[in-house]
């Protein structure tokens, strides 16, 4: 079945600091992952889709489709990226989306 | 980005009543809503995804009675959560996206829903 599985509920950093959020997957053919982002008292926004391979706010994840993973990354942290961040994947052809359980980023000065 | 808009953001209703939640894109006409459900540290569950104009596709375990579903326009869905029981309490989110399948869905605020 497919699945997202996000491992870690909290990740502390400190400004300036790498950030790696880690995101596996289980899905049967080609997958479509994203990475959703929620910052405090907003609604789910997109941060980005794999298939665009761009990086938004110096974020960048890459499909290793070998470990089945999508992990977001970025390399100096800064105190606005503290938020909530869903991985999440297109279930199937409907283009319905699933989530994993989400991992709070809170980055400190 | 496009906006979508619930309506409340927060109710509180008591056991035994019904609460319906609007879900509005305001810049665009969305083709296809999501109905999600959140429960405090957990994840966004699929309840159900509505087309304009036709009935609603619930996923699994969701019950059809209790959690209605309407998409009367391109610009509105409605969630009626009937005779609420206090495990119904929890946060809605709903979606919209337009056109294709593969178009971004946008998210709107949510509503936080007590039942007492």
């Amino acid at each position: 079945a497919q699945r997202v599985t996000q491992p870690e509920k909290l990740l502390s950093v400190f400004k300036g600091a790498p950030v790696e959020l880690k995101c596996n997957y289980s899905y049967s053919g080609s997958p479509e992952l994203f990475w959703y982002v929620q910052y405090s008292r907003q609604r789910l926004q997109l941060l980005l889709r794999h298939i665009s391979r761009e990086s938004i706010k110096g974020f960048t994840a890459d499909l290793n489709k070998g470990e089945t993973s999508f992990h977001l990354k970025k390399p100096f942290a800064q105190e606005e990226d503290s938020a909530m961040y869903y991985c999440a994947l297109y279930r199937d052809s409907s283009y319905k989306l699933i989530f994993g359980s989400g991992t709070r980023l809170l980055v400190r000065p | 980005g496009a906006v979508v808009s619930q309506h409340p953001s927060w109710v509180i209703c008591k056991s035994g009543t019904s609460v319906k939640i609007e879900c509005r894109s305001l810049d665009f006409q969305a083709t296809t809503m999501f109905w999600y459900r959140q429960f405090p540290k957990q994840s966004l569950m699929l309840m159900a995804t509505s087309n304009e104009g036709s009935k609603a596709t619930y996923e699994q375990g969701v019950e059809k009675d209790k959690f209605l579903i309407n998409h009367a326009s391109l610009t509105l869905s409605t969630l009626t959560v009937t005779s609420a029981h206090p495990e119904d309490s929890s946060f809605y989110i709903c979606s919209a996206r337009e056109g294709t399948g593969m178009a971004e869905a946008f998210f709107g605020q949510g509503t936080r829903l007590t039942v007492v």
